[in-house]
């Protein structure tokens, strides 16, 4: 079964600084991995899939797949990065996505 | 934002009582899904539909039924809430790109 773990519920940065999202996924196969945000009073929205390989607000994402990882990174944090994220991954040739825990980053002034 | 409006937004009802939340779209996107947000474990599927009474089960699935008769609704019911079931639902959709595009979400609560 696919499964993807975020193991920081919470996470707590001060502007500027560097902001690493973990994320890491059990798949036997070739996944597909995406990074989810939702933002206080937004929808869940897309920032970024590792197929695409682009910068979204200033993250990026590299699929690590001998560490099955798909880190969220920003060198330099903002105050509207302030949000919840969701790593998922799409199974080959499925439909589906299966999510992860969430992790709720918040950026001090 | 892409077509896709939840119904109703927020409901409190009692243990025992059938509830159905709907999903509509207007992109006519053949995949949509039934996610349930709780903390702690994120979002996880309920039910999906990949076409006009074609549906299957998500992780999640019991105590949950869904139905779709048209393209643009997907209807997901619960025939007798549970207090379990107090959750934020939310409604996706997807077309040929694979990306999802979410509905607001429905606050449910059980008493």
């Amino acid at each position: 079964a696919q499964r993807v773990t975020q193991p920081e519920k919470l996470l707590s940065v001060f502007k500027g600084a560097p902001v690493e999202l973990k994320c890491n996924y059990s798949y036997s196969g070739s996944p597909e991995l995406f990074w989810y945000v939702q933002y206080s009073r937004q929808r869940l929205q897309l920032l970024l899939r590792h197929i695409s390989r682009e910068s979204i607000k200033g993250f990026t994402a590299d699929l690590n797949k001998g560490e099955t990882s798909f880190h969220l990174k920003k060198p330099f944090a903002q105050e509207e990065d302030s949000a919840m994220y969701y790593c998922a991954l799409r199974a080959g040739g499925a439909q589906k996505l299966v999510f992860g825990q969430g992790t709720r980053l918040t950026i001090n002034p | 934002d892409a077509g896709i409006t939840q119904s109703p937004r927020h409901k409190v009802t009692e243990t025992g009582t059938p509830v159905t939340l709907r999903c509509h779209q207007t992109e006519n996107h053949r995949y949509m899904y039934w996610y349930r947000q709780d903390p702690g474990h994120g979002l996880r599927l309920i039910h999906y539909s990949y076409g006009v009474k074609d549906t299957d089960k998500g992780e999640v699935s019991d105590g949950y039924s869904v139905s779709r008769s048209k393209t643009e609704d997907f209807l997901l019911t619960l025939e007798s809430a549970t207090s379990s079931q107090t959750s934020v639902y939310f409604c996706a959709i997807s077309g040929t790109t694979g990306e999802l595009f979410f509905g607001e979400g429905s606050r449910l609560t059980v008493l």
